[in-house]
C-alpha cells in the first residue's frame, strides 16, 4: 500500500532554472495540497487541488509559481525563475476527502537554488 | 484566520521523564485538530487527531486532550525515550469551511538524552 510518492528527493537548480516537483496521492484520494517549509520553520499552505481543479491558491506567490493535478498523472507544482529564496522543502499531502479530514505525507523535496 | 500557537523549543529531556508540549488555537469555525512528527529528513507523520471537543488522541504513548474550553490541544508523554526525538508539529484543518488546507504551528524539536 503505497503512501504518497514525491519525486525528486532532491532537487538542485541554479538561478533562473525551473524547477518541478511532483506528486502522486495515495491511492484512492482525490485530494492534494502543497506546503512549503523553510528552514527551522513550520508548514506554510501553498495550494489545494482536486482532480483538474485548484481549490485554493491562497498561499501560493502571486508570481513564478503554478500547481496542477490532471486527470492522469501526478500533481505537479511548478517554480519558474527559481531564486534563492526558493530553497525549501516542498510536502505533498493527499486525503480522501476535503475538510478536517486527515491529511498524509509524502517524503517531501528538498530544492536548493545555487 | 486560522491559527496554532506552539511552545517554543527546543526541549531536552532525560530519558525516562515526562513530556508536555504545549499547543493552542484560533480558529472561525470548528476544526479538527493533530499532532504530526517529523523525523530528520523525512516527512511528516500523523501521530495523533482528535475531531471534537473532550476527544482524546492517542498513539504510541502520546496523548493530547481537545479542550475546546481552552482552545488547547496539549501533548503529553508519561516516559520518553530516545527514539522520540523529532520535531513535533500541531496543526488544525477547518470542517466548517471548504479550504481543506491545515493551518500549523512552527514546530517544537525534542532531543532525548540517554
Amino acid at each position: 500500500n503505497a503512501g504518497v510518492m514525491q519525486n525528486p528527493r532532491h532537487l538542485v537548480r541554479r538561478r533562473g532554472q525551473e524547477a518541478r516537483l511532483r506528486c502522486s496521492p495515495m491511492k484512492g484520494h482525490s485530494h492534494v495540497y502543497w506546503y512549503r517549509q523553510l528552514p527551522e520553520e513550520g508548514l506554510k499552505f501553498m495550494v489545494y487541488l482536486q482532480k483538474e481543479n485548484i481549490i485554493d491558491e491562497s498561499g501560493m506567490p502571486k508570481e513564478r509559481f503554478s500547481a496542477e493535478f490532471p486527470k492522469e498523472g501526478p500533481s505537479i507544482l511548478r517554480i519558474q525563475q527559481v531564486v534563492r529564496g526558493d530553497s525549501a522543502a516542498y510536502f505533498c499531502a493527499s486525503s480522501a476527502f476535503g475538510q478536517g479530514e486527515t491529511q498524509y505525507f509524502g517524503p517531501g523535496t528538498r530544492l536548493l537554488v545555487l | 484566520g486560522d491559527s496554532v500557537t506552539q511552545m517554543e523549543g527546543p526541549v531536552t529531556l532525560s530519558e525516562e521523564a515526562f513530556l508536555t508540549i504545549n499547543c493552542t488555537y484560533t480558529a472561525t469555525g470548528y476544526p479538527s485538530l493533530f499532532w504530526y512528527v517529523q523525523y530528520p529528513g523525512e516527512g511528516l507523520q500523523l501521530l495523533l487527531k482528535a475531531t471534537k471537543a473532550d476527544d482524546k488522541g492517542s498513539n504510541k504513548g502520546f496523548e493530547a486532550t481537545y479542550r475546546k474550553e481552552t482552545t488547547s490541544f496539549h501533548l503529553e508523554k508519561g516516559s520518553v525515550q530516545v527514539s522520540d526525538s523529532a520535531v513535533y508539529f500541531c496543526a488544525l484543518s477547518d470542517r466548517s469551511t471548504n479550504a481543506g488546507k491545515s493551518t500549523f504551528g512552527d514546530g517544537t524539536t525534542l532531543t532525548v538524552k540517554p
